[in-house]
């Protein structure tokens, strides 16, 4: 299985809403990532999980909160979000985070819309 | 810091025609060089990637890049166009030191004509 999936594909939420973004992968993968892309933008890292540890955070505002539950599950959860915050979410893994050479895998992604 | 540049946000071509997109990168250090494509509303797919060892890597779908450390280069090519080739592509540098951090390009959107 070399697969990384995302739930749900789609989601609108309002500015109020708590809404949460999975993503699971069952590679034995030991790195997880979270990454926003704009329309017409390439992908920009949120956050890295290096054996669900919080390895790094690219100065992410707090109304983006991951959770890592185990080494196959990755969340990422909204709270408050701004219509700017609207983007594709892709979440990817890799053997080993410290392994710069090793390939990222991603998911589909999920399309958000902040009304 | 390293730092990606790919030329040309838009490439077009005839099916059956050499496919050349290209990507220059800053590095202080020996990079790890990779190509991925991202279909539409799709996520990304690895293309190839360049650690160390031969300089001509080969990937998938018919793609190979040569890694040239004279020129700073990584130019994506296939000799012969296909219309399911039609992405977008995304030349990525990682960050050797520390935990992997991929530095993107700002992608090549690659058009191809009947």
């Amino acid at each position: 299985d070399t697969e990384v999936t995302q739930t749900p594909k789609h989601l609108v939420m309002g500015m109020t809403n708590k809404k949460s973004l999975k993503c699971e992968q069952h590679m034995g993968h030991r790195a997880m990532y979270w990454y926003k892309q704009k329309a017409k933008k390439p992908p920009e890292l949120m956050f890295v999980y290096s054996y669900e540890k919080l390895s790094i955070n690219e100065s992410v505002p707090s109304r983006f909160s991951p959770e890592c539950p185990n080494s196959s599950l990755l969340n990422l959860h909204l709270h408050a979000l701004q219509p700017e915050d609207s983007a594709l979410y892709l979440c990817a893994s890799s053997q080993e985070g410290r392994s710069s050479y090793n390939e990222q895998f991603f998911g589909p992604g999920t399309r958000l819309t902040v009304l | 810091a390293q730092s990606v540049t790919q030329l040309g946000s838009h490439v077009s071509v005839s099916e059956g025609a050499l496919v050349l997109l290209r990507c220059n990168y800053s590095s202080s250090v020996p990079p790890y060089l990779f190509w991925y494509v991202q279909y539409p509303n799709q996520g990304l797919q690895l293309l190839l990637k360049y650690t160390t060892g031969a300089t001509l890597v080969k990937g998938i779908n018919g793609f190979e890049a040569e890694f040239k450390k004279s020129e700073t280069s990584f130019h994506l090519t296939k000799p012969s166009a296909h219309m399911s080739d039609a992405a977008e592509y995304f030349c990525a540098v990682s960050e050797g030191t520390g935990f992997q951090k991929l530095v993107f390009g700002t992608g090549t959107r690659l058009l191809v004509s009947p």
